[in-house]
């Protein structure tokens, strides 16, 4: 158990639809990361939040935003919803920035979400 | 931008066979390397880490020497088990202070037949 709990596990929705997903964190940890893991494009980073701000963005649609609250958690929050957005969506932590802790990033279990 | 290669297709092997995954990177700095596992079901997992050239990361009886000189960090393990069958990922962080995202290769699923 790596501590990062998400949720839902599984989600079925419709095209054009609005979903979000939820992370907690590790407890402790400020950084939380948004990755997307899908057959034909493998693990692709999407957004990083650092103590409730926004650190860095990677392919990050712009129908997609995530936000971090004040308790760190954070959700990801995924609109006009396309066939194409079906995937495992992961969140991670890890206690701060880079440094003596880099690389380790702490994974979930990821939420799969399949567009009908 | 920085990126990672990992050999193409799934792997399957023996118990107690030698495992070789090949990874290869392109970084314009000085990256950090990892292997991560992804077990059935279960999110990634950190395996072994190189900071610097001729690092070399071990746990669980793995092992990736960091190369510069061949910009490759191959994971290896001498004998394996059932219990190896896994998702295993190479993945790079340039290591900046504020950036400890990671870019990951496309993965390589490894099955262990007893």
């Amino acid at each position: 158990d790596s501590g990062v709990t998400q949720t839902p596990k599984h989600l079925i929705t419709a095209t054009g639809q609005r979903v979000t997903l939820r992370c907690s964190p590790r407890s402790g940890d400020l950084s939380v990361y948004w990755y997307q893991q899908s057959l034909d494009q493998g693990l692709q980073f999407l957004i990083h939040y650092y103590n409730g701000e926004e650190r860095a963005k990677g392919n990050i649609l712009e129908r997609f935003s995530a936000q971090q609250f004040p308790d760190l958690h954070s959700e990801l929050n995924l609109s006009s919803l396309e066939l194409g957005d079906s995937a495992l969506y992961f969140c991670a932590s890890s206690e701060g920035l880079a440094g003596a802790g880099i690389g380790e990033l702490f994974f979930g279990e990821g939420s799969r979400l399949t567009v009908l | 931008g920085d990126s990672v290669t990992q050999m193409e297709g799934p792997v399957t092997l023996s118990e107690e066979a030698f495992l070789t995954i090949n990874c290869t990177y392109t970084a314009t700095g000085y990256p950090s390397l990892f292997w991560y596992v992804q077990y059935p079901g279960e999110g990634l997992q950190l395996l072994l880490k190189a900071t610097k050239a001729d690092d070399k990361g071990s746990n669980k009886g793995f092992e990736a020497t960091y190369r510069k000189e061949t910009t490759s960090f191959h994971l290896e393990k001498g004998s394996v088990q059932v219990s190896d069958s896994a998702v295993y990922f190479c993945a790079l962080s340039d290591g900046g202070y504020g950036n400890n995202r990671l870019a990951f290769g496309k993965g390589n699923q490894v099955v262990v037949i007893p």
